[in-house]
């Protein structure tokens, strides 16, 4: 089983403010295969990146993903007020699939 | 446009059984399928599994199996997540996902309690 781990666990940051994420595998992962959601509370996740860096539909230019092999970060440029919840990072290359333990991006 | 919804909360004591659903419109049910995700309380999400919805073909991620029992109808487009034994343990918030290589759209989510 491929483990995640996000890092940090709380990112408290400002409005207008740029936020990085990131996600370490613990096997080397295709980047075809590597995704991130996002989680506001009291609603379900949301598809924000596939493939790495591909935006589903919906998703702002803002978000921007990279990385490959093991190591994966997701930038958020300039942080709005939706922009605050839980990411998740998530392969779905191996089974089983696996998501990392979450990042929660709060307001400073 | 894509709808999973899933059915109502249920509060259940330990030993019962349980089904929930997770009815899909807006698509061909049987060219994508569900996965069902697992978030305990202040908790993150866990993988349960997968069914292929065109041949009813399950997998399961290793902390599931044995535990849970996913199935669908497709008459109706509709996925099932199924306990025989319910655990407090089992007390979480359960989301259905249809995808083809990652979950592209998720159900509301049913919140699940097991208490005596």
């Amino acid at each position: 089983e491929i483990v995640l781990t996000q890092s940090p666990g709380t990112l408290s940051l400002s409005p207008g403010e740029r936020a990085t994420l990131s996600c370490r595998a613990s096997h080397s992962v295709s980047s075809s295969y590597f995704g991130w959601f996002q989680q506001r509370p009291g609603q379900a996740p949301r598809l924000l990146l596939y493939g790495t860096s591909s935006r589903a539909p919906g998703t702002s230019d803002r978000f921007s993903g990279s990385g490959s092999g093991t190591d994966f970060t997701l930038t958020i440029s300039r942080l709005e007020p939706e922009d605050f919840a839980v990411y998740y990072c998530h392969q779905y290359g191996s089974s089983p699939l696996t998501f990392g333990g979450g990042t929660k991006v709060e307001i400073k | 446009e894509v709808r999973l919804v899933q059915s109502g909360a249920e509060v259940k004591k330990p030993g019962e059984s349980l089904q929930i659903s997770c009815q899909a419109s807006g698509y061909s049910f049987t060219t994508y399928w569900i996965g069902w995700v697992r978030q305990m309380p202040g908790k993150g999400l866990e993988w349960m599994g997968t069914i292929f919805t065109g041949d009813s073909d399950v997998r399961y991620s290793p902390a599931f199996q044995g535990q849970v029992t996913m199935s669908v109808d497709r008459s109706i487009s509709t996925a099932y997540l199924q306990w025989s034994g319910l655990k407090v343990s089992d007390t979480a918030m359960y989301f259905c996902a249809r995808g083809e290589d990652t979950a592209l759209d998720w159900g509301q989510g049913t919140l699940v309690i097991v208490s005596a």
